[in-house]
């Protein structure tokens, strides 16, 4: 199993513009989840979902969107990436809600 | 929600056990006691977690208290590679969870 894998692993954007962190798991796990983590900070819950076609907001949810439209994939969309947003992005999985296994991150800059 | 309280940091020696308190002293019946660890700039690895006894993996061992008011997490026998955050986390199953600052543990040799 190639367990939680997130791409890409860097990028730097521009104010204003646009992309998707993609995130996809190997394990068959029903729920999802999108964190962001600022230096020296711990992580914030931006979106999570417990199924294909559910998702739901979490502590930070302003400025991001997601869709589940597959059990393996939980991709994070920035509209707008402003300079606030520049964090790390971690994903995480998990069968029973009882422990998550996470990505290696997402490392963006906006400038 | 149930609050955590963890010291900031921790140093160990290595090979020594190293026993990380946390308090969680408003904890709901329902919720679980959740440790996650982080080692620098990696994702978060979740290590283990309880309801009300004991639980114990091959990672380490976690002692919560009998009013679940505290816990410890111990690591028995310290590595190098255990100097890592330590977060304890206190949710309902399957809830999001809130990581707080945690603990810097430093494994010194």
């Amino acid at each position: 199993n190639a367990g939680v894998t997130q791409t890409p692993k860097f990028r730097i954007l521009k104010i204003g513009q646009s992309m998707t962190l993609q995130c996809a798991q190997d394990m068959n796990h029903n729920y999802m989840y999108w964190y962001r983590q600022d230096p020296g900070m711990g992580l914030k819950l931006i979106y999570y979902s417990v199924g294909a076609g559910i998702t739901d907001k979490g502590e930070v949810p302003n400025g991001y969107n997601v869709s589940r439209s597959t059990t393996e994939d939980f991709p994070l969309r920035l509209e707008l990436a402003a300079p606030s947003q520049t964090s790390v992005y971690f994903c995480a999985s998990s069968s029973t809600g009882y422990e998550q296994y996470f990505g290696p991150g997402t490392r963006l800059t906006v400038t | 929600d149930a609050k955590t309280t963890q010291p900031t940091s921790m140093d160990c020696a290595e090979g020594r056990a190293a026993n990380l308190p946390c308090n969680h002293s408003t904890i709901s019946g329902n919720e679980y006691v959740y440790w996650y660890r982080q080692i620098h700039s990696q994702g978060p690895q979740y290590i283990i977690h309880g309801l009300k006894n004991n639980e114990t993996n091959e990672m380490a061992s976690l002692i919560i208290t009998e009013d679940r008011k505290s816990s410890t997490l111990i690591l028995p026998h310290a590595t190098l590679r255990d100097t890592a955050v330590y977060y304890c986390i206190v949710r309902p199953r399957a809830q999001k969870l809130v990581f707080g600052q945690g603990t810097r543990l430093t494994i010194n040799p």
